[in-house]
């Protein structure tokens, strides 16, 4: 069974641009997130997706990041425009119905540095 | 608010010995407590769930963990540590909300270093 694919791994970009992170689900799972994971701590949830539709988005900095997944499938997310402080790895996850008792599967990640 | 803590940064064990990962939550209801692992360089990896019942759970690589509903509890251990068991481990609690979505929160994350 193929794993959570995010792209790209790495991104080294300057304050003020713009950024954006793929993400394909494992099939068959309806729910996927996005978090955020800043060295030394744990992940925090940016947004959680259920099939197409927004869950919970109470963390996102909606200023400057955007999240969709169109088709219920994969998914983006958008930095527009970067600060310092978003430097961190974004971390994107996808779990099996029933949601609430599944664990999540995760991906690699993509390592965001902001200069 | 809905925590998860986990209040050791860095657990030391040598080889061969018992482990501990300590994790307390404090969220309303009924929750469903989580343990994952992240080896340097790579994603989370899922261990072990607890959901209902028996309240010690058993997971991959020789891992369990005890679920204290008193003490609200669900401390990780594992009764022979190895040095490839070094790695970050974290914590998750999924508390429900109203409207009947289910949210994940993270702990921290606990570096174990187990020692030859």
């Amino acid at each position: 069974e193929a794993g959570v694919a995010q792209s790209p791994r790495y991104k080294i970009i300057e304050k003020r641009q713009s950024v954006a992170f793929w993400c394909n689900p494992i099939s068959g799972h309806a729910t996927l997130y996005w978090y955020q994971q800043i060295l030394g701590q744990g992940p925090k949830l940016l947004i959680q997706f259920q099939n197409n539709g927004v869950v919970d988005d109470s963390q996102l900095p909606k200023d400057r990041f955007s999240a969709e997944r169109l088709k219920g499938v994969d998914s983006t997310l958008k930095i527009q425009p970067a600060k310092l402080e978003d430097s961190a790895v974004y971390l994107c996850a996808s779990s099996p119905p029933p949601n609430r008792a599944s664990e999540a599967f995760f991906g690699q990640g993509t390592r965001l540095t902001v200069v | 608010a809905q925590s998860v803590a986990q209040p050791e940064d860095q657990v030391n064990v040598a080889e061969g010995n018992p482990l501990t990962v300590k994790c307390t939550y404090s969220v309303s209801g009924n929750p469903y407590l989580f343990w994952y692992v992240q080896y340097p360089n790579r994603g989370l990896q899922f261990l072990l769930k607890y959901i209902t019942g028996d309240n010690l759970v058993k997971g991959s690589y020789g891992f369990e963990a005890e679920f204290n509903k008193s003490q609200t509890s669900f401390h990780l251990k594992k009764p022979s540590a190895l040095v490839s068991d070094s790695a970050l481990y974290f914590c998750a609690v999924k508390y429900g909300r109203s409207g009947g979505s289910y949210i994940p929160t993270f702990g921290r994350g606990t570096s174990l270093i187990v020692h030859p």
